[in-house]
């Protein structure tokens, strides 16, 4: 199938925004997710999006969707070194599966 | 709540031989994924289990089985492991409203 595509590499200065993107292939998906995955874990849900949304807001977090490029962006507000990690953007494409993009990784720098 | 248990942690093989990896989960979940994870790959669907009883090829699965042995347990089998299995094996489940998966910490896997 078609791959979900997210740049792989992000550095910022602690303190900067980070806005991470990503482009989709299903428009048919019903919710878009943003996973953390930090060194050594596994992955943790950072925040979801349903697809009749536009935008969603959570503490630093923003995530935007345009269905119409199907693409999907997360702006972190603030960043800090916790913030490090590799993130990954999925979409459900239904029959009980998640396409996930190959992860952006995250530096954030004193 | 455990969420998603994996054991063992780490392991190291050598070529052809044969290893089971466990995982359960107490969130009572129907469905139960393997994945691996290799660098500059993303993650790769092994096998899933969209519910008790049934298994599904992903997109990478040969060179594994998988047994669904109840709900709560999914275990990945390599019969005869070889240098290209090495990774990072990930399961994961999910059975809530957003459909999002829970996954486990991961068994990092050597085959030499």
């Amino acid at each position: 199938g078609e791959d979900v595509e997210q740049s792989l590499f992000l550095s910022v200065r602690e303190g900067d925004s980070s806005v991470i993107n990503c482009t989709y292939t299903d428009s048919s998906s019903t919710y878009l997710y943003w996973y953390k995955q930090e060194p050594g874990a596994g992955l943790q849900l950072l925040t979801y999006i349903f697809s009749n949304m536009d935008m969603k807001q959570d503490q630093r977090l923003t995530v935007l969707l345009n269905k119409k490029d199907k693409h999907l962006s997360l702006r972190i507000a603030d960043t800090q070194t916790g913030d490090s990690a590799i993130y990954f953007c999925a979409e459900n494409r239904g029959y009980s599966t998640l396409t996930f993009g190959k992860g952006t990784m995250l530096l954030v720098s004193p | 709540n455990a969420g998603v248990t994996q054991t063992p942690k780490f392991q190291v093989l050598k070529t052809g031989q044969s290893m089971t990896l466990q995982c359960a989960q107490d969130m009572n979940h129907n469905s139960m994924y393997w994945y691996r994870q290799d660098p500059g790959m993303g993650l790769r669907l092994i096998y899933y289990s969209a519910s008790e009883g049934t298994t599904d090829k992903g997109e990478v699965p040969n060179g594994y089985n998988v047994s669904r042995l109840n709900k709560r347990e999914f275990s990945l089998r390599l019969e005869s492991a070889a240098p290209s299995q090495t990774s990072v094996y990930f399961c994961a489940s999910s059975g809530g409203l957003l459909d999002e998966q829970f996954f486990g910490p991961g068994t990092r896997l050597t085959v030499l």
